[in-house]
């Protein structure tokens, strides 16, 4: 398997739930990225966190960094139907280039 | 606002043919990546470039080969388009601070088709 897993592949919630997506990896890193993409568009970087940090928050994100586990988490709180989207995590091991995981795809219900 | 314009949106050739995919950055970036993208597999990177007329090796560069003559322009070629590299291609591009990898700004992609 992949530096970079995503986990589940797969999820659909109602409005107004939160939504958890994992990332594991394989292999010490630098810093940890979230991404975003839309249907048919291209990603958009969403949170960076670094291997010394434990836990960042921007809006209604919320990232951990768990370097013993080597696994990241995604929480996204009170979604909404925009949030509906894929999900990528994507890690920096010291080359010059990101490794991204497959993607959750997350399906928010109005 | 940060830009990544790819040439096109959607792109139909034939088996055999040469192909070109051209991308442009306006963020005066030192690295630009070429990406495909396929169902169930991610992301996967092609080739990379760090510097005007450099580049490097990702995890699939077989069968493609880039160009990096000015610093915001980075290309991508398929020799000889075949049918199996029928895929959604993305291209990005970001700063390389030493303190790791930044973030990256992508294109909204190029649907490769190859008949």
């Amino acid at each position: 398997s992949q530096q970079g897993e995503e986990d589940p592949q797969a999820l659909s919630i109602q409005e107004g739930e939160n939504a958890t997506m994992n990332c594991s990896y394989k292999t010490s890193i630098n810093n940890l990225q979230w991404y975003r993409q839309n249907s048919g568009r291209g990603l958009v970087h969403l949170i960076l966190i670094r291997s010394n940090e434990r836990e960042k928050h921007s809006g209604r994100l919320r990232v951990t960094l768990d370097t013993s586990k080597k696994s990241s988490s995604l929480l996204i709180t009170a979604s909404r139907a925009a949030d509906t989207a894929s999900y990528f995590c994507a890690t920096d091991t010291g080359r010059r280039a990101l490794t991204f995981g497959s993607g959750t795809r997350l399906q928010v219900q109005p | 606002d940060v830009k990544v314009t790819q040439s096109s949106r959607y792109l139909v050739k034939r088996t055999g043919e040469k192909v070109f995919l051209e991308c442009v950055q306006d963020m005066d970036h030192e690295n630009m990546f070429w990406y495909r993208q396929d169902p169930g597999l991610g992301l996967r990177l092609i080739y990379f470039s760090y510097d005007v007329k450099m580049k490097e090796k990702g995890d699939i560069p077989e069968g493609y080969s880039v160009s990096r003559e000015k610093k915001e322009r980075f290309s991508l070629i398929l020799e000889s388009a075949s049918t199996n590299q029928t895929s959604m291609y993305l291209c990005a591009s970001s700063f390389y601070r030493g303190s790791g990898n930044q973030p990256q700004h992508f294109g909204d992609g190029t649907r490769l088709s190859i008949l």
